[in-house]
């Protein structure tokens, strides 16, 4: 039940930049701040950009966020492969009143 | 530094309940306002929220569960816990505990636990 629509997949070569987007609307991306989590194979997910483009303690400045209307975007430049992982967005959806997660996003380093 | 560590049954029979604890190590329970919630993945699929507990007390759940879905916190044990009912087969997923920081982000992360709901 996403209410929030990312592409299925995104690549690239190492070094080079990949962005992911997520679109949603008024009422998550479009009113609320969004977040960015990492989830490596087998692991937990891991905050990677929180409040539409803040990066945590320890999160490499490779990785940035923007928001723009009821849209967000994630990009990850200098492409590394301890970057193949798959990417989620995620806000607070005021019609739901809870939070909503991306479909999510697999990234793969060629 | 906060950690979160799920424990619970791994395998539950359908129409049952399913119920697992996150206990909270490295700090109190009620430190750094944040609040406490339940995230599950469905094999191959994608990450659902479930609900969590805010330091208040008051407690927020997805829409499509809050009928069966029930978090707690028990204080004296650094612990919150889920319980939903009548579950079945698609309850099957890897159910994460996590703390939403004050930046309504989560942060912390348990490893997941896997439950499987089968007869």
């Amino acid at each position: 039940q996403s209410v929030l629509t990312q592409p299925p997949s995104a690549s690239g070569t190492p070094g080079q930049r990949v962005t992911i987007s997520c679109s949603g609307s008024s009422s998550n991306i479009g009113s609320n701040t969004v977040n960015w989590y990492q989830q490596l194979p087998g692991t937990a997910p891991k905050l990677l950009i929180y409040s539409n483009n803040q990066r945590p303690s320890g999160v490499p400045d490779r990785f940035s966020g923007s928001k723009s209307g009821t849209s967000a975007s994630l990009a990850i430049s200098g492409l590394q492969s301890e970057d193949e992982a798959d990417y989620y967005c995620a806000a607070w959806d005021d019609s739901l009143n809870g939070k909503v997660f991306g479909t999510g996003t697999k990234v793969t380093v060629l | 530094q906060l950690q979160l560590q799920e424990s619970g049954s791994g395998l539950v029979k359908p129409s049952q309940t399913l119920s697992l604890t996150c206990a909270v190590s490295g700090g109190s329970i009620s430190s750094g306002g944040y609040s406490w919630s339940w995230i599950r993945q469905p094999p191959g699929k994608g990450l659902e929220w479930i609900g969590y507990i805010y330091h208040s007390g008051s407690t927020y759940y997805n829409p499509s569960l809050k009928s069966r879905v029930t978090i707690s916190v028990d204080r004296s044990k650094n612990q919150f816990s889920l319980k939903l009912s009548s579950v079945t087969a698609a309850d099957t997923a890897v159910y994460y505990c996590a703390g939403e920081n004050v930046s309504d982000a989560f942060d912390i992360w348990g490893q997941g636990t896997m439950v499987t709901v089968s007869s």
